[in-house]
């Protein structure tokens, strides 16, 4: 089956700082990645995905990820951080061994930053 | 492009009652998943339809729950005998059927049920 994990329900960082949110995924077959954003009673966003092209990938709002199959890692980054950032992130896969491609999302880490 | 439409945003209810919510997806996307998520975890795979085909439904849609998709449209989700365990968002998505896996699932803003 696959799954993703990701490290740390909360992270806090000062505005202007690093942004990282860690995923690592377990899967059998080479697998599709997708970072998504979650503002406060609001749907879903996709910031950025991995379909097997580019091992570093960008996305929206100066957000990145680079795909790491050592690691079995898929780690999200942002050079600096804005207030506007705060918000929860979701990482999901792709189920690809039942047909459907349903998503299977982690549970999610709420970023903070602080002034 | 209107995006992914839910109704209603927000729903609160007794416990007993018979709730239905709706989803318009993107017009010409033919895959429609339904997910639920609770407070503090990612949501969870309820439902997937293909065009008006319902292809998988995950063991956590009791026989209490029921999805359609008449005529590969919009989709209704329908929970009988609403239980407090049922409050939660309920989010609708689309995708089109391009290469397998890859495509972005585009998520409706949910609908938050509350069973008092």
């Amino acid at each position: 089956a696959q799954s993703v994990t990701q490290l740390g329900s909360h992270v806090s960082v000062s505005e202007g700082a690093l942004v990282l949110l860690r995923c690592n995924y377990s899967s059998s077959v080479p697998p599709y990645l997708f970072w998504y954003v979650q503002y406060p009673n609001k749907g879903l966003q996709l910031l950025l995905k991995y379909t097997s092209a580019a091992t570093l990938v960008k996305g929206i709002n100066g957000f990145e990820a680079e795909f790491k199959k050592s690691e079995t890692s898929f780690h999200l980054t942002k050079p600096s951080a804005h207030m506007s950032d705060a918000a929860e992130y979701f990482c999901a896969v792709s189920d690809t061994t039942s047909g459907t491609y349903k998503y299977i999302f982690g549970t999610g880490t709420r970023l903070k930053v602080l002034a | 492009d209107t995006g992914v439409s839910q109704d209603p945003r927000h729903k609160i209810t007794k416990r007993g009652q018979n709730v239905t919510f709706r989803c318009d997806p993107i017009s010409e996307h033919n895959r429609l998943y339904w997910y639920r998520q609770t407070l503090g975890q990612g949501p969870e795979f309820l439902t997937y339809f293909q065009n008006e085909a319902q292809l998988e439904k995950s063991r956590l849609l009791s026989d209490r729950f029921s999805a359609e998709r008449p005529k590969g449209s919009f989709s209704t989700l329908e929970i009988q005998r609403t239980e407090q365990g049922d409050s939660a968002m309920y989010l609708c998505a689309s995708s089109t059927s391009g290469r397998a896996g890859t495509d972005t699932q585009y998520f409706g803003p949910g609908t938050r049920l509350t069973v008092l």
